[in-house]
């Protein structure tokens, strides 16, 4: 089985500095990594996804995330932040049948004018 | 764009009694999953439906649940005879095919039990 760490509840960053949200994962299996994005009273968007190849991968809003496998992580990470940013941000992983997500906690990022 | 929706958004219901959340993947979809999230704590993967069955499920899909697809739009989640710990918000969630295909998820419903 998978399982997903966020290691920040709450991250608060003022407008135009640049954000990281942590993620890591442990699995036996080779898998596939995702990170959502949950806007108040609305379902989850995904942001952006790593399957294979290029370790850096990039999504929508400006966001991208580099997948390390020596460390198990998929972080997060735009150069600069606008208050429209501000919601809560998933990670989660798949083995490769897709059958089944694991989420992690959950990250709510706050963007301070 | 096509978007995943569930009704209603918001269920109250006494313990012990049957509840069914709906669900509309996008049409053209052909995996459908069901998710929970507990206010406050991670979102949970329920079961995933293929083929007009279940593909997979949590230890959390006990016999208590059931899901369907009644028609050629609607996917349902039925809790049977609720509990307390079954409140949460529901995400009903679809894919076109393999897991490289994006997941698009619904808005969710939230149901309380009281």
């Amino acid at each position: 089985a998978q399982s997903v760490t966020q290691l920040d509840s709450q991250v608060p960053v003022f407008e135009e500095a640049p954000v990281e949200l942590r993620c890591n994962y442990s699995s036996s299996v080779s898998v596939y990594l995702f990170w959502y994005v949950q806007y108040p009273n609305q379902g989850l968007q995904l942001l952006l996804k790593y399957l294979s190849g290029s370790t850096l991968v990039k999504g929508i809003n400006g966001f991208e995330a580099e997948f390390n496998k020596s460390q198990t992580s998929f972080h997060l990470r735009k150069p600069s932040v606008h208050i429209s940013d501000t919601a809560e941000y998933f990670c989660a992983v798949s083995d490769h049948t897709g059958n089944q997500f694991y989420f992690g906690t959950g990250t709510s990022l706050t963007v301070i004018p | 764009e096509p978007e995943v929706t569930q009704t209603p958004s918001h269920q109250v219901t006494q313990m012990g009694q049957e509840v069914i959340l709906r669900c509309v993947p996008i049409s053209n979809h052909l995996y459908f999953y069901w998710y929970r999230q507990i206010l406050g704590q991670k979102v949970e993967f329920l079961v995933s439906f293929y083929n007009n069955e279940i593909s997979e499920k949590s230890e959390i899909f006990d016999d208590q649940f059931s899901v369907e697809r009644p028609d050629g739009s609607n996917f349902t989640l039925k809790i049977r005879s609720t509990k307390l710990e079954d409140s949460a918000m529901y995400f009903c969630a679809s894919t076109l095919g393999l897991v490289t295909d994006t997941q698009y998820f619904g808005p969710g419903t939230r149901l309380t039990v009281l």
